[in-house]
């Protein structure tokens, strides 16, 4: 079991740009997440998916912010255009099935910084 | 809006002390408490509690839920180094709609 594996490990870009970030979930685990980490507002749920259905959004900041899943093995996240706000760690978390209560199993997370 | 509160935000002790952390939620429909220890990277799964009263333990590590108070605990007794850790409270309310604390930071000094 390799883990959810997310790229790329680090980002830098600037203002403006397109940012795309990767998650690749455990195999059998039918839940994904995506959450944003930062210091003044810890670990915040951005999008959450069953089955590849875009569940709840509601974290989303803004229009900005854009996630798809194509298939049951893949997840992006979208940022465009790309701010300084928008750094943070953002983590990918997959679970398995379990009446909604399985243990959310993380990512290492991709570190953006955006100048 | 799903509240959660931990305390402390930081704690630094010494090797072989015993620590406790504490958090304190308001949540919409609470199903279960999970507790997290986030090191350098991901969070990694600690602890499940769904029932009050009943403690929970994983070798120095221990914690209980108490659904009256709104509130858990988790004690870490003869802390080591490798302890040092943000600790993350996590209720949650099913359908995987988990809501994280700020965490707890502690460090364990020789």
């Amino acid at each position: 079991d390799a883990g959810v594996i997310q790229s790329p490990r680090h980002e830098v870009t600037e203002m403006g740009q397109e940012v795309t970030l990767r998650c690749k979930p455990i195999s059998g685990h039918d839940y994904l997440f995506w959450y944003r980490q930062t210091m003044m507002r810890g670990l915040e749920l951005l999008i959450y998916f069953n089955n590849n259905v875009p569940i709840d959004d509601s974290g989303m900041p803004e229009d900005r912010f854009s996630a798809k899943m194509p298939n049951a093995s893949f997840s992006t996240l979208k940022i465009q255009p790309s701010e300084p706000r928008d750094s943070a760690v953002y983590f990918c978390a997959s679970s398995p099935p379990g009446q909604g209560n399985s243990p959310l199993h993380f990512g290492n997370g991709t570190r953006l910084t955006v100048t | 809006e799903d509240k959660v509160v931990q305390s402390p935000l930081s704690l630094v002790v010494h090797e072989g002390d015993t620590v406790t952390l504490n958090c304190s939620y308001e949540v919409t429909n609470f199903r279960s408490l999970l507790w997290y220890k986030q090191e350098k990277k991901a969070p990694t799964f600690l602890f499940m509690l769904t029932s009050s009263g009943i403690e929970k333990k994983s070798g120095r590590l221990s914690s209980i839920l108490d659904k009256k108070e709104l509130s858990s605990i988790l004690n870490i007794t003869a802390t080591q180094t490798g302890d040092s850790a943000i600790y993350l409270c996590a209720p949650s309310r099913g359908y995987q709609k988990v809501t994280f604390g700020t965490g707890t930071k502690l460090q364990v000094i020789p």
